[in-house]
């Protein structure tokens, strides 16, 4: 799988948005982008994941760059809930290959009041 | 999202004893979990790939005898870590994917378990 590059840690104030970049420049053509989420002491939380195209949910949006060597996460009203690791992992497709997740340190995210 | 279960959330024990951990897959059959090792201030690390009725795969430098791993369900894997010891103190963690044609090759986490060896 892909190495990724996050930044270590990001503060981001309550109510804001928050946009976690994250570089996989050796991405491959059949190799998504995942973010997972750790709160302290819980097991990580799946956010969204996208292959080229921008992708959004009830939790984040992606923003993949046009050749695929980096994304950003963004969470359009960031709350304190939302302080955790924020992991970007990438992989091959879903639904063929290895399934299992390669952890990198991740972004821990301060939201602040 | 589907439900994945960890007991127990923690568990203290004396070194030289065997703690059993086990993961359930609440909503969906999960032909393969996968469980992960996270000491304090690092990132996850997986320890090894269960798969249902076989034998599971073990990262390089997992102990295979050490951590026993079984899966003999499609809802259920459990963990035992067998004679631990203070260094085997960590927060454990599994995670499942749904298999069949449900299988859009997320992979949902249990809530971990904190192991404290004295």
């Amino acid at each position: 799988d892909a190495k990724t590059t996050q930044p270590t840690s990001m503060d981001c104030a309550e109510g804001r948005a928050a946009n976690l970049p994250c570089n996989h420049s050796t991405i491959s053509g059949n190799e998504y982008v995942y973010w997972y989420r750790q709160i302290h002491s819980q097991g990580p939380q799946y956010i969204i994941h996208g292959l080229k195209n921008n992708e959004t949910n009830e939790m984040a949006s992606l923003i993949i760059t046009e050749d695929r060597k980096s994304s950003t996460l963004i969470l359009p009203h960031a709350t304190l809930r939302d302080t955790a690791v924020y992991y970007c992992i990438v992989r091959v497709a879903a639904g063929a290959g290895s399934y299992q997740l390669t952890f990198g340190k991740g972004t821990k995210l301060s939201v602040i009041p | 999202g589907a439900v994945v279960s960890q007991h127990p959330s923690r568990v203290i024990c004396k070194s030289g004893t065997s703690v059993k951990i086990e993961c359930r897959s609440l909503d969906f059959q999960a032909t393969t979990m996968f469980w992960y090792r996270q000491f304090p201030k690092q990132s996850l690390m997986l320890m090894a790939t269960s798969n249902e009725g076989s034998k599971a795969t073990y990262e390089q430098g997992v102990e295979k005898d050490k951590f026993l791993i079984n899966h003999a369900s499609l809802t259920l894997s459990t963990l035992t870590v067998t004679s631990a010891h203070p260094e085997d103190s960590s927060f454990y963690i599994c995670s499942a994917r749904e298999g069949g044609p449900k299988n859009t090759g997320e992979l949902f986490f249990g809530e971990g378990s904190r192991l404290t060896v004295l």
